[in-house]
């Protein structure tokens, strides 16, 4: 899997968007980007993932560049209950562990 | 919305006594995962299962580790003798088996106490 490196921790204000990125330079042409976040001790919960094309859901939108070596999370109105530790997990399709490394913890102000 | 539950929440344990952590995943899922956090460290991967065989474990599966799925509806994690180091939160998770992507959903943890 791919290494990926994502800063310790930021800050945002509550309302605003929050624009948490990630780099993994190492990533091979059938690794996913995943995002996934822990509030708390609370079991990790999925966020959004995605290949090559830009994606977004009702949590968040993932932006990967065109080569792939980074990739950012948005938050679009970030609340103070979107408070958490933040991951980017590389994943090989067919590979079922996720490798968890330390995140970026979020902190949403108010 | 469907979603992986775990009982107990809380578990507290003698040193050297066995546990059986549960798991109900979610119902159409066919894969199923457990992971550890000891307090203030990453989540690690222990082991994966599918089809009734462990498909994928760590070096942190060990002997002392095993799983099973002894009906429909629930997984388990047992722990034959447990050390100090085994406290932790332990997550249980599942996904459904797709073509090409490998989305798990965690259930809540159980906190595993060892006195």
């Amino acid at each position: 899997d791919a290494k990926t490196t994502q800063p310790t921790s930021m800050d945002c204000a509550e309302g605003r968007a929050a624009n948490l990125p990630c780099n993994h330079s190492t990533i091979s042409g059938n690794e996913y980007v995943y995002w996934y976040r822990q509030i708390h001790s609370q079991g990790p919960q999925y966020i959004i993932h995605g290949l090559k094309n830009n994606e977004t859901n009702e949590m968040a939108s993932l932006i990967i560049t065109e080569d792939r070596k980074s990739s950012t999370l948005i938050l679009p109105h970030a609340t103070l209950r979107d408070t958490a530790v933040y991951y980017c997990i590389g994943v090989f399709t067919g590979r079922r562990a996720l490798t968890f490394g330390s995140g970026t913890r979020l902190q949403v102000q108010p | 919305e469907p979603e992986v539950t775990q009982t107990p929440s809380h578990q507290v344990t003698q040193m050297g006594q066995e546990v059986i952590l549960r798991c109900v995943p979610i119902s159409n899922h066919l894969y199923f995962y457990w992971y550890r956090q000891i307090l203030g460290q990453k989540v690690e991967f222990l082991v994966s299962f599918y089809n009734n065989e462990i498909s994928e474990k760590s070096e942190i599966f060990d002997d002392q580790f095993s799983v099973e799925r002894p009906d429909g509806s629930n997984f388990t994690l047992k722990i034959r003798s447990t050390k100090l180091e085994d406290s932790a939160m332990y997550f249980c998770a599942s996904s459904v088996l797709p073509p090409n992507t490998d989305t798990q959903y965690f259930g809540p943890g159980t906190r595993l106490t060892v006195l």
